[in-house]
């Protein structure tokens, strides 16, 4: 089935540490997202990227960062200038970013801080 | 900066009863609407989008889009308690219609 696959489900970081968090589409879609969700808030846009290779920030791009080397793949790190990154991450994709279509998200990553 | 907001809720409502979520936007290129639902602990699901100005019926949900006002709704007709969850509202612009702005949410409790 197609879909995007997210891992790990919980992650914990420590203090000084840099994390990375995967997001794979097998959907063939141009664009990928990440959002971020804080307890009782809506989404929040961290970075997106509409081709390989390329990618903008979005509202609070500060203490991330990401890479899109292949179509299916846009991983996210959280790195230790990200001083509250205890959150609710979802990454989405969509097939074409010129006409109105579905968002499909992932099921999330749970990062908590130790 | 742009903004969507909800109204604040949470709002609980009668099994069988019409559950009225309301979504204002600050910006006005918005073009494309949606309505998500979200169970706590998971991704959020798309149940309605919308584009323009009007009604659009699917099943018991209505959205509702008056551009002139910046104001999305959504009705939920006959509630159940599996309808008991978070609903974002989001907007999305017209060069780029993966970037959406999503509200805070409206906490739904359907009780039976």
């Amino acid at each position: 089935d197609g879909g995007i696959t997210q891992s790990p489900k919980y992650l914990f970081r420590k203090e000084g540490q840099n994390v990375t968090l995967s997001c794979e589409q097998n959907l063939n879609h141009d664009a990928m997202y990440w959002y971020r969700q804080d307890p009782g808030q809506g989404l929040r846009l961290i970075y997106y990227s509409q081709i390989v290779n390329d990618f903008q920030k979005g509202d609070i791009a500060e203490g991330y960062s990401v890479s899109r080397e292949k179509k299916e793949s846009f991983p996210l790190t959280v790195t230790s200038a990200q001083k509250n990154p205890t959150a609710f991450y979802l990454c989405a994709s969509i097939r074409t970013v010129t006409t109105n279509e579905k968002l499909f998200f992932g099921s999330g990553t749970q990062l908590s801080v130790l | 900066q742009k903004e969507v907001e909800q109204n604040s809720g949470p709002l609980s409502v009668p099994e069988g009863a019409i559950a009225s979520l309301n979504c204002t936007y600050s910006d006005r290129v918005s073009q494309s609407f949606f309505w998500y639902r979200q169970y706590s602990g998971k991704s959020p699901e798309l149940i309605m989008s919308i584009y323009s100005n009007g009604d659009k019926e699917d099943g018991r949900f209505t959205a509702q889009l008056n551009k002139a006002s910046q104001y999305v709704s959504l009705l939920i007709r006959d509630s159940q308690p599996s309808d008991s969850a978070t609903y974002l509202c989001a907007a999305g612009g017209g060069t780029s219609y993966g970037k959406l702005t999503f509200g805070q949410g409206t906490i739904l409790t359907v009780h039976p």
